[in-house]
C-alpha cells in the first residue's frame, strides 16, 4: 500500500490547457516535496511546503500543502511541452521520507 | 540547487560480475545519503539509507549482502551489487541531504542505469 497516493496517474493534455495533480495521505508529514523527473535522469526538487495551508507559486506551478499536512496539490497553468514529465510528491516525517507513484504528464504541441 | 553526481551513467555487466556505483555531492558534505531503485514508469523505491562512518540501514526486503553500501567520506557513498542478476537490471538514484538537519531536502544524482546480461 502507498503511503502517499498520487493521482492522477497519467495525464495528457494539450498545450494551453490547465491541470492539477494530487498527492494525499492519511497520515500528516513533517513537509512535503514535488519533484520532476525527465526519462533517464534524477528527479529535481521543485519546491518544499512545511506549513499548513502553505502556498508556494513557481513560475506557472502552484503548490499547496492541506491544512491538516496530509495532502497537497500541483496546478500548473497553461501547460506547455517542456512541462512533460514525471512529477512525484514525497512526504517527510519520522526522520523517514517516502515517494508517491508519481503522475506522468505529457503535453502536446 | 546542490549538485549530486553519479558514476557510471551506464553499466553492462555480466551475470554473476560485480559493479560498484559511486555517488558523490559535489558542494557540500552529506551526513546521509540515500539509494533508490527506479523500475521502468515507476516512482522511487527507497532501498537503503547511508550514514558516514556507520553501516547503513536497509529497507525491508533488501538483501544487504547483495547489495553492499559504503559511505567512507562525507562526500561520497558507494552501492555495489554483488553477483548480479539480470533481474538486477534497474534504474538506480541516490540522493543525498544537506546537513542543514534537514532531511527532507534530498538533493539526487542523475541515476545510473545497470543492464546485467
Amino acid at each position: 500500500t502507498q503511503l502517499l497516493e498520487q493521482s492522477p496517474q497519467f495525464l495528457s493534455i494539450q498545450e494551453g490547457e490547465n491541470l492539477t495533480v494530487y498527492c494525499n495521505s492519511s497520515s500528516v508529514f513533517s513537509s512535503l516535496q514535488w519533484y520532476r523527473q525527465e526519462p533517464g535522469e534524477g528527479p529535481v526538487l521543485l519546491v518544499t511546503v512545511v506549513t499548513g495551508g502553505e502556498v508556494k507559486k513557481l513560475k506557472r506551478l502552484t503548490f499547496q500543502f492541506g491544512d491538516a499536512r496530509k495532502d497537497s496539490s500541483l496546478h500548473i497553468t497553461a501547460a506547455q511541452p517542456g512541462d512533460t514529465g514525471l512529477y512525484l510528491c514525497a512526504g517527510a516525517r519520522n526522520n523517514d521520507m517516502r515517494f508517491g507513484a508519481g503522475t506522468r504528464l505529457t503535453v502536446k504541441p | 540547487g546542490a549538485v549530486v553526481s553519479q558514476h557510471p551513467s551506464r553499466v553492462i555487466c555480466k551475470s554473476g560480475t560485480s559493479v560498484k556505483i559511486e555517488c558523490r555531492s559535489l558542494d557540500f558534505q552529506a551526513t546521509t545519503m540515500f539509494w533508490y531503485r527506479q523500475f521502468p514508469k515507476k516512482s522511487l523505491m527507497l532501498m537503503a539509507t547511508s550514514n558516514e562512518g556507520s553501516k547503513a540501514t536497509y529497507e525491508q526486503g533488501v538483501e544487504k549482502d547483495k547489495f553492499l553500501i559504503n559511505h567512507a567520506s562525507l562526500t561520497l557513498s558507494t552501492l555495489t551489487v554483488t553477483s548480479a542478476h539480470p533481474e538486477d537490471s534497474s534504474f538506480y538514484i541516490c540522493s543525498a541531504a544537506p546537513p542543514s538537519g534537514a532531511l527532507y531536502e534530498q538533493y539526487f544524482g542523475p541515476g545510473t542505469r545497470l543492464t546485467v546480461t
